[in-house]
Formats: C-alpha cells, sequence, structure tokens
C-alpha cells in the first residue's frame, strides 16, 4: 500500500513531441504528489507538485494531471527538448506526521533532436 | 540562497568500515531527510531530524543512524559497511514540517569495496 507505480521505465520521444509519464497509488492518505528530475551525477530537482483537490496543474512545458478517482497521476511534458533528457521520478506523501517521500522507480527519458 | 549541500561527494570505504556523511540543508530550513538511491531499490527514505530530534525512520537496519544539530545540519554514519551499502545517498531539507516541498543535495557517492 505504500507503493507507488512508476512506468514507463524508459521513454524515447522525438524533439518536440509530448512526453507522457505515469504513475499509481494505493494508499489514499497520500496528499502530496510531486515530480522529481534528476541528471546523472546529480540530486533530483523538484519540477512540479500537485495535491489530490486538484486534477491538473501546469507549470510552462510541465503538466502534472491527477485522477484521484482512479488513484493515477501523470507528468507531460510538452513540446520535448533534447535538454529534458534525465530521469524522471513521481513521488507521494502522506497527510501524517511522516511527510516521508515514496518514490516511483523512475523513468529514463530521452530526447531525441 | 545556496542549496543543499553534502560533503564529501565520493567516497570509497572497505566492508566493516564505518563512515560519516554531512549535510547542510538550505538557509532556514529546519528539517532534514536522508535517502538512499541505488540502481536496483530505486530511492528509499532513510530518515529524518526536526529539530535535532528524528522524526520519522525507513526500514534499514540499526547500522545507519544520523543526528541533527542545533544549525540544523545533519550527518548520517553507517557501521560495519557491506558492499550492499554502496550508493548514492541523499540529503533533503524543507522549512518545517509543515511543508511537503523538499529539496535535494547532489549527494554522496559511496563505493564500499
Amino acid at each position: 500500500q505504500q507503493q507507488v507505480k512508476q512506468s514507463p521505465q524508459s521513454l524515447i520521444v522525438q524533439k518536440g513531441g509530448i512526453s507522457i509519464i505515469n504513475c499509481a497509488y494505493e494508499n489514499t492518505a497520500f496528499d502530496y504528489f510531486p515530480w522529481y528530475q534528476q541528471f546523472p551525477g546529480k540530486g533530483p530537482a523538484l519540477l512540479i507538485a500537485i495535491r489530490p483537490d486538484v486534477s491538473e496543474k501546469k507549470e510552462g512545458r510541465f503538466t502534472i494531471s491527477f485522477n484521484k478517482s482512479a488513484k493515477q497521476f501523470s507528468l507531460h511534458i510538452m513540446d520535448s527538448q533534447p535538454g529534458d533528457s534525465a530521469t524522471y521520478f513521481c513521488a507521494a506523501s502522506m497527510v501524517d506526521s511522516s511527510y516521508k517521500l515514496i518514490f516511483g522507480s523512475g523513468t529514463r527519458l530521452l530526447v531525441r533532436p | 540562497k545556496a542549496g543543499v549541500t553534502q560533503t564529501p561527494r565520493y567516497l570509497i570505504k572497505t566492508r566493516g568500515q564505518q563512515v560519516t556523511l554531512s549535510c547542510s540543508p538550505i538557509s532556514g530550513h529546519r528539517s532534514v531527510s536522508w535517502y538512499q538511491q541505488t540502481p536496483g531499490q530505486g530511492l528509499q527514505f532513510l530518515f529524518e531530524y526536526f529539530s535535532e530530534t528524528q522524526r520519522n525512520k525507513g526500514n534499514f537496519p540499526g547500522r545507519f543512524s544520523g543526528r541533527q544539530f542545533s544549525n540544523s545540519r545533519s550527518e548520517m554514519n553507517v557501521s560495519t559497511l557491506e558492499l550492499g551499502d554502496s550508493a548514492l545517498y541523499l540529503c533533503a531539507s524543507r522549512l518545517n514540517r509543515g511543508y511537503n516541498e523538499q529539496f535535494f543535495g547532489p549527494g554522496t557517492r559511496l563505493t564500499v569495496l
């Protein structure tokens, strides 16, 4: 119940295309869903985050779509660029006092020029 | 504003030794969490410190410990190192326990030979 399942494991997209990464969770107590971007040799960087009371959040080319009833959320990267090539992690944390992040397994995105 | 800093960036140890890793959070941030990142297990929560007290602990053996100082800086210690402890150890800070946004440092790459 603590797991966050992420797919696909890897993704290849042409420059200008849309990259879509999906995550699913079981624990309805999760109340915060961030996405992190990680480049080789770097720590994860917070990209965008959403709470369950919102169905969609957009920041620039990055959009999170959230489906509370299906317990799924996804990251859409519009107009994907080679500089977006990185590993993306979805995560979730709970309403209790822990606030620890439960991470998905990661998606390695390659955007071809 | 400076980000989360971690030292050292790289460490090589042998089995049975112990190691101490250091983390300085973003100025003003009072909560520090530690995560282990490996290719096989992904990103896993180790523990969180706030106001010099451990608030939450992940499913790791007692060989993994940590502490936080009055200036919010944190250290984690791994005793009796095993080959499986080879990983990227990431520190994340956030403003307070009421804020979910966690910001990661670049990590310390630990190799156990």
